[in-house]
């Protein structure tokens, strides 16, 4: 079957650092992608993970491990803005299955 | 701005009816994705199209259908409304579904349906 799994609710403080796991069973596998969505906003682009390892990009950085099925979304030095649920998909054939994300709050 | 345009924005209608959401995808683009999102659930996806032709199918219901023309705009159609169709509905686009890194998604700013 086809399954992503993601905590539904994480707190952080401001200034800290925070890792959203993911951890997926999917058949067929091209990439994962992490997407933000802040409440009724749609959904924007994060990172993309192909390959084993970790992609930096600024704050953001997001780790693969495809022989685990698993990932990770690291946020550092926090913001209040980065208030807002984090979506991990899946991307195979013919298929983008999505997460149902996790709210992460930040708190002052 | 994604680039990603959806009609209308917001849309109140009644059960039973029919409603066609529409969704222009960023230049260049071949793929439109539809999905539902309720209240505190996750994105579901619906349906998927490249270059006007069905490329993949979610969990759509028959009441559900959709197309994309020759222009690549794509049109998401409800009928027999109920009250759990609820929802936003988002359309999102890339730039083809075969090639690494194009397979981003765009995300427009979707179309809050509610249906009394």
């Amino acid at each position: 079957g086809q399954n992503i799994d993601q905590p539904t609710e994480m707190t952080a403080t401001e200034g800290a650092i925070v890792q959203i796991n993911c951890t997926y069973q999917t058949s067929g596998f091209n990439g994962l992608f992490w997407y933000q969505q802040h409440a009724g906003e749609a959904p924007t682009f994060l990172s993309y993970n192909v390959l084993d390892g970790l992609e930096e990009k600024g704050r953001f950085s997001s780790f693969l491990s495809r022989s685990k099925g698993y990932s990770y979304l690291l946020l550092k030095e926090l913001q209040m803005k980065d208030s807002a649920s984090y979506l991990c998909a899946v991307t195979g054939t013919y298929k983008y299955i999505f997460g149902t994300g996790t709210r992460l709050k930040v708190l002052a | 701005d994604s680039g990603v345009t959806q009609t209308p924005k917001h849309l109140i209608t009644a059960t039973g009816q029919r409603v066609t959401l529409r969704c222009s995808p960023r230049s260049g683009d071949l793929s439109v994705y539809w999905y539902q999102q309720s209240l505190d659930q996750g994105l579901q996806f619906l349906i998927q199209y490249y270059n006007g032709e069905e490329r993949a199918k979610g969990n759509i219901l028959e009441r559900f259908s959709a197309q994309q023309f020759p222009d690549l705009h794509s049109e998401l159609n409800l009928s027999s409304l109920e009250l759990g169709d609820s929802a936003l509905y988002f359309c999102a686009s890339s730039a083809t579904w075969l090639e690494r890194e194009k397979e981003t998604q765009y995300f427009g700013p979707g179309t809050r349906l509610l249906v009394l």
